[in-house]
């Protein structure tokens, strides 16, 4: 069974930074794109970055560029987000997920249980 | 990148068919999927390529796309489907967006 577990989220004031990690098990993690999703209090789902299946790829929201940097360590089956900057708007669960296909992409299949990052003084 | 429009809400007699729309430029030109979420939960894939359901998703949902439209039907609704549900376009300019959301009630 496929299970992604977040971790790092936190209190943090604005202009702080934050590492999320997710850690990944049952799956061939090497094999598959990773993604970081986030979601504000009471908000919708928003995309904030995805990256491919050898690290050597990425993308990112816009709101994400220049702050946040997504990376992965295939041989420890983790997906990283390191966050700059941070500002208050910020503050959201922020889910880990993976897609079980490359091309065309189909989705993210499985998803972790969310870290809270808060933003605040 | 582009933004999906959905309605806010969407209500549905048990047993009825709920159809839920998601409306983007040249969306049809797109890969869309359709995601479950309930409330202090993870989301769940339940449409993935435009019209696929993954294993173990029951076969009353289902999806289409064309134009400018992604639809999610949810046929023959039961109380447990009552959830948000989002939609999502990836394509490789804009890589991957999230439609506005939709909550479904059942009642």
């Amino acid at each position: 069974e496929v299970q992604l577990v977040e971790s790092g989220g936190g209190l943090v004031q604005p202009g702080g930074s934050l590492r999320l990690s997710c850690a990944a098990s049952g799956v061939t993690f090497s094999n598959y794109w990773m993604h970081w999703v986030r979601q504000a209090p009471g908000k919708g789902l928003v995309w904030v970055s995805r990256i491919n299946s050898d690290g050597t790829g990425a993308s990112y929201a816009d709101s994400a560029k220049g702050r946040l940097t997504i990376s992965r360590d295939n041989g420890k089956n983790m997906v990283y987000l390191q966050m700059s900057s941070l500002r208050a708007e910020d503050t959201a669960v922020y889910y880990c997920a993976i897609d079980l296909a490359v091309s065309p992409p189909r989705g993210l299949d499985y998803w972790g249980h969310g870290t809270l990052v808060t933003v605040s003084s | 990148s582009s933004g999906l429009t959905q309605p806010p809400s969407v209500s549905v007699s048990p047993g009825q068919t709920a159809t839920i729309t998601c409306s983007g430029d040249k969306l049809g030109d797109k890969y869309a999927c359709w995601y479950q979420q309930k409330p202090g939960r993870s989301p769940v894939l339940v449409i993935y390529q435009d019209d696929k359901r993954p294993s173990g998703i029951p076969e009353r949902f289902s999806g289409s796309n064309s134009g400018n439209t992604a639809t999610l039907t949810i046929s023959g609704a039961q109380a447990v489907d009552e959830a948000d549900y989002y939609c999502q376009a990836w394509d490789r300019s804009s890589e991957w967006v999230f439609g506005t959301g939709t909550k479904v009630t059942v009642l």
